[in-house]
């Protein structure tokens, strides 16, 4: 089974406009955390925002938030007022806790957003 | 803000050559990794390195594939005879703790576009 499931190949938006980017995962780990990177066409991997599985409160970021529903297993990327330069391939990741010291990012497909003028 | 840093951004291989992909991690950090990303497809886990050991690697990582840290400053990854399927971006992570406290971001250097002709 896929660890992350990004089910939006692609999501267009006008520029002002909020926009949600969807995200489920599974893990059987009860400490985990959820990464969201942002990929302009320059292929750069920028850091935006992360969850932690005990956080109690929705994270935020400037412009983006992360809408945490651990019982649905869904972390889903809010970006609000949308810029020109939000568009770019979105890829929400997740990193468990246990098991090896070291264990790694698994990555989703990633969403391609595309913003409008 | 410190980065990690990776050269060259591109290179050009032929089938069986090897190569060397370079990296410098943020310096306070202490976990180090490989990911690569084939051109349309997801970002895949190769190998962390941490106290100058491999502590994890995925099932791409085979003979052909080696990490070093040669000094305080450097982390490469060399691919000993390189194919035509390896050709992708490879991006080069580092964190500053380990996943025993998962809220640790990777934070990612701006890749190397590996073309194997």
């Amino acid at each position: 089974a896929q660890k992350i499931t990004q089910t939006q190949p692609g999501m267009f938006v006008q520029e002002k406009e909020a926009v949600t980017l969807d995200c489920t995962y599974d893990t059987s780990d009860q400490s985990y955390g959820l990464f969201w990177y942002k990929q302009p066409s320059s292929g750069e991997m920028i850091f935006l925002i992360y969850q932690g599985s005990y956080d109690e409160q929705n994270a935020t970021e400037g412009r983006y938030s992360l809408n945490f529903q651990k019982a649905r297993k869904s972390a889903n990327l809010v970006i609000s007022a949308s810029q020109l330069g939000d568009s770019a391939m979105y890829f929400c990741a997740m990193r468990e806790g246990q098991g090896s010291g070291y264990s790694t990012l698994t990555f989703g497909k990633g969403t391609m957003l595309l913003v409008s003028p | 803000e410190p980065e990690v840093t990776q050269t060259p951004s591109h290179q050009v291989t032929q089938m069986g050559q090897e190569v060397i992909l370079r990296c410098v991690p943020i310096s306070n950090h202490l976990y180090f990794y490989w990911y690569r990303q084939i051109l349309g497809q997801k970002v895949e886990f190769l190998v962390s390195f941490y106290n100058n050991e491999i502590s994890e690697k995925s099932e791409i990582f085979d003979d052909q594939f080696s990490v070093e840290r040669p000094d305080g400053s450097n982390f490469t990854l060399k691919i000993r005879s390189t194919k035509l399927e390896d050709s992708a971006m490879y991006f080069c992570a580092s964190s500053e703790r380990s996943a025993l406290t998962y809220n640790s971001p990777l934070h990612f250097g701006n890749g190397t576009r590996l073309t194997v002709t």
